[in-house]
Parts: structure tokens; C-alpha cells; sequence
């Protein structure tokens, strides 16, 4: 149980564009979900923690107007990244907390955006 | 939040156990020691957690000393697909409580 999905798992754009990403919990509906981002060889980074219904809270340091998230239904949210340039090239990782659960993070399996 | 300090890497053999260490002096007395790690190209992976005693489960065991300013975390038979990053970090029980990744240990595992 408590699976997280990520689509897609990996997406090319030309710079410019927007792209969106979806993270899903597949079994379980997710009080919290949370996007991290993971440049080559570094660590992983928070972004921004999102409630479902309400506006997500960004980490400082992340641009909220750049990188839209929308948390619309207890298993879905979603990460877009608008007017994207080669430097938001990364692996976008999310993970959701199990609602009435055990405070667990539950990890998808990451989304690698290359930017062109 | 509690830092930890663990070491950059190490190498261990194919059918032995791995220790690894994780140093977290200024933890609190609420907050759980977790180990996650990550396998290149992945999300990131739960393997165990603990309070205050020892815990085993099907994939490793978590030693923390009494006065809880470090743990071990033993897998006790290594594989190639062991092959990973492993963070140790602290944190609070909560449902929206924001993970701090350090840099962690990259553990390779070796024929």
C-alpha cells in the first residue's frame, strides 16, 4: 500500500514552454503532499508543501509565480513549470503524507525534466 | 531542526553487513531518528525509523545509542541492489512535517 505515482516519469521541452507534472497517490488519500527538486549529484531540495484545497507555502527561494502547484482532490497534485529554461533542467521528486496514517512521507518515483 | 552528520561514503562487500553511522547531538527529545535512502534515478525510499530503543525490520535494524546522539543503521546481508545514497534524519511525527535532506552517505556495494 501507500504507492505514489509520478507522470510523466520523464519530459523533454524547448525552453519557453510550460510544462505540467502529476503526482498521484494511488491508494490512499494524501492530507500533505510535498515537490522536491534534485540536481545532478546534490540532494534533494524542498519546494513547497501543499493541503489539498488550499494555496501551497514555498520554501524561500523558490519562485511561487514560476513553479505552480495545485493540490485539486486528496490524491492528485500537480507541479507546473512555466516559461521553463535549461536551468530548471532537475528531477522533480513528490511525496504525500497517508491521512489518518502513521506521518509517514511517501515518495513518488521522480520526474526528469530536460529543458532544451 | 536537528542536524546530522554522516559520512560521505563507503564501500561494503556483497554478502556483509554494512554499518553506517549517523551522528545527531542536538536532537530533541520528541524527535524520531529515520533513515531513508535513494537509489540513483529514484524517489526516495522509507527503510526504518526509532525513538529511543533498537528496531528491526525486513530490511535493516537501527541501533541508537541511550543517549540518542547517534545510531547505526545495519543491513545485514549487502547487495548490488543495495547500492545507494542513505540519509539519516531527524524530524518531528507529523503529517506535514518538511524533511531536511543532508548530502548522506553514498554506500556502494561491491562483488
Amino acid at each position: 500500500g501507500a504507492v505514489v505515482s509520478q507522470h510523466p516519469s520523464w519530459v523533454i521541452c524547448k525552453s519557453g514552454t510550460s510544462v505540467k507534472i502529476e503526482c498521484r497517490s494511488l491508494d490512499f488519500q494524501a492530507t500533505t503532499m510535498f515537490w522536491y527538486r534534485q540536481f545532478p549529484k546534490q540532494s534533494l531540495m524542498l519546494m513547497a508543501t501543499s493541503n489539498e484545497g488550499s494555496k501551497a507555502t514555498y520554501e524561500q527561494g523558490v519562485e511561487k509565480d514560476k513553479f505552480l502547484i495545485n493540490h485539486a482532490s486528496l490524491t492528485l497534485s500537480t507541479l507546473t513549470v512555466t516559461s521553463a529554461h535549461p536551468e530548471d533542467s532537475s528531477f522533480y521528486i513528490c511525496s504525500a503524507t497517508y491521512l489518518g496514517g502513521d506521518y509517514e512521507q511517501y515518495f513518488g518515483p521522480g520526474t526528469r525534466l530536460t529543458v532544451t | 531542526d536537528a542536524k546530522t552528520t554522516q559520512p560521505t561514503s563507503m564501500d561494503c562487500a556483497e554478502g556483509r553487513a554494512a554499518n553506517l553511522p549517523c551522528n545527531h547531538s542536538t536532537i530533541s527529545g520528541n524527535e524520531y531518528v529515520y533513515w531513508y535512502r535513494q537509489i540513483h534515478s529514484q524517489g526516495p525510499q522509507y527503510i526504518i525509523h526509532g525513538l529511543k530503543n533498537n528496531e528491526t525490520n525486513e530490511m535493516a535494524s537501527l541501533i541508537i545509542t541511550e543517549d540518542r546522539k547517534s545510531s547505526t543503521l545495519i543491513l545485514p546481508h549487502a547487495t548490488l541492489r543495495d547500492t545507494a545514497v542513505y540519509y539519516c534524519i531527524v524530524r518531528f511525527r507529523s503529517n506535514d512535517y518538511k524533511l531536511s535532506f543532508g548530502a548522506g552517505t553514498t554506500v556502494t556495494v561491491r562483488a
